[in-house]
């Protein structure tokens, strides 16, 4: 069973241009959050996602940031006009359901703003 | 709302010797409480959760974690160091919502293991 993918691993973006974040939770899995890591810090929750819903998204910044876990591919985090501040690493988990508690991690897309 | 504060952000133990990684908690109802373990440029992997039930909970690669609810902690053991140890750790805890569930993460501890 493969774990939670994450593509690309590596994404370097000049500022102002947009950022696309790409997340396949395990086979089964139908709930997808995503987190930040900045350097020398824990991972922040950004949002949480099941198939076609956004269920919290209370760590999102309120601008440029956004996200969708449509029917059918991927879950996509996209950054719009991409700021030195958004260089860190992001990160996409997935469970299989709301009262299951373990998360799985991928391993990540590390976003580099130049 | 919860939070988690690891002491230490950086630990250094020789091979063999104990190691013991700091946490506390703050939450207003019982927690659900994690660690996970993250290798250079890799995510996280689970070691353990305390869930309910005995407050003793041993996970992967010989680490063990022990819920006090009277100091709020979760520390992290293992009595032998391995040089493959060496990693960061990261202490969580979930509560279950109405919105789901979302961990809420520490700082992190880097483990360093010498010879």
């Amino acid at each position: 069973n493969a774990g939670v993918m994450q593509n690309p691993r590596h994404l370097v973006r000049r500022r102002g241009q947009e950022a696309r974040l790409r997340c396949s939770p395990m086979k089964g899995h139908s709930h997808v959050y995503w987190y930040r890591q900045l350097p020398e810090e824990g991972l922040k929750f950004m949002v949480y996602l099941q198939k076609e819903n956004i269920i919290d998204e209370s760590g999102m910044p309120k601008e440029r940031f956004s996200a969708e876990f449509p029917k059918e591919g991927p879950s996509i985090l996209r950054i719009q006009q991409v700021v030195r501040g958004d260089s860190a690493a992001y990160f996409c988990a997935s469970s299989p359901g709301t009262g299951v508690l373990e998360q799985y991690f991928g391993p990540g897309t590390r976003l580099t703003v130049t | 709302a919860q939070s988690v504060t690891q002491l230490g952000s950086h630990v250094s133990v020789s091979e063999g010797a104990l190691v013991l990684l700091r946490c506390n908690y703050s939450s207003s109802v019982p927690p659900y409480l994690f660690w996970y373990v993250q290798y250079p440029n890799q995510g996280l992997q689970l070691l353990l959760k305390y869930t309910t039930g005995a407050t003793l909970v041993k996970g992967i690669n010989g680490f063990e974690a022990e819920f006090k609810k009277s100091e709020t902690s979760f520390h992290l053991t293992k009595p032998s160091a391995h040089m493959s140890d060496a990693a960061e750790y990261f202490c969580a805890v979930n509560i279950l919502t109405g919105g789901g569930n979302k961990l809420t993460f520490g700082t992190g501890t880097q483990l360093k293991v010498e010879l």
